[in-house]
């Protein structure tokens, strides 16, 4: 099992360029989250699904959006990059509610310039 | 909502001390997390725990769910655990779909 794979791994883009984070776990997992963490605060939770067709906003949704079309698949797409959003992006899996291990990937670090 | 606190912020140790990284949420909850980040990034889980104590080689968590507060303790300290270390907690008492709230993280630093 791969577990669960982000790419790409680093991106630069410009102000107002869009781009998808993409997000894939083979573990058959229910519950994905997608999770960004700035220099020197606690990782803050964007947006997460329940299953394939189910998502819901987090603390910080704002100029993010996703879909969950397959269990497996859940990017993150932002429409108009601002330097605000530079920072490094986590998806995480679960099974399923209840007392779970999150899984995570190993991240993509994103700079807006 | 949950809001954890982790102390310290920054540790420095010398190889072989015993370390101890402390961590408090403010809602009951129904497990705690402590994740590993190293230089590099990844994310790995390395203790979930609802009550009591854990051991994962040098590793103990430790809970008291009155409290609200846990610690992680590292035994006999290497300079292979120079990691970031980070308390999270589900983000409401209910413990439902909805994510994790996490502390800033220990950073912390095993010399030789």
């Amino acid at each position: 099992n791969a577990g669960v794979t982000q790419t790409p791994k680093f991106r630069i883009l410009k102000i107002g360029q869009s781009m998808t984070l993409q997000c894939t776990q083979d573990m058959n997992h229910n519950y994905m989250y997608w999770y960004r963490q700035d220099p020197g605060m606690g990782l803050k939770l964007i947006y997460y699904s329940v299953g394939a067709g189910i998502t819901d906003k987090g603390e910080v949704p704002n100029g993010y959006n996703v879909s969950r079309s397959t269990t497996e698949d859940f990017p993150l797409r932002l429409e108009l990059a601002a330097p605000s959003q530079t920072s490094v992006y986590f998806c995480a899996s679960r099974r399923d509610r209840g007392v779970q291990p999150q899984h995570f990937g190993d991240g993509t670090r994103l700079s807006i310039l | 909502k949950n809001e954890v606190e982790q102390s310290p912020q920054n540790l420095t140790a010398q190889e072989g001390e015993f370390i101890t990284i402390n961590c408090s949420y403010s809602v009951g909850i129904s497990a705690l997390h402590w994740l590993q980040q190293h230089p590099g990034g990844g994310i790995v889980s390395l203790f979930m725990l609802s009550s009591g104590k854990k051991k994962h080689g040098r590793l103990i968590a430790t809970i008291n769910i009155q409290e609200k507060h846990s610690s992680l303790h590292i035994t006999a300290s290497h300079p292979r655990d120079s990691a970031v270390y980070i308390c999270a907690a589900p983000m409401y008492s209910g413990g439902g779909a909805d994510g994790l709230t996490f502390g800033k993280g220990t950073h912390l630093i095993i010399q030789p």
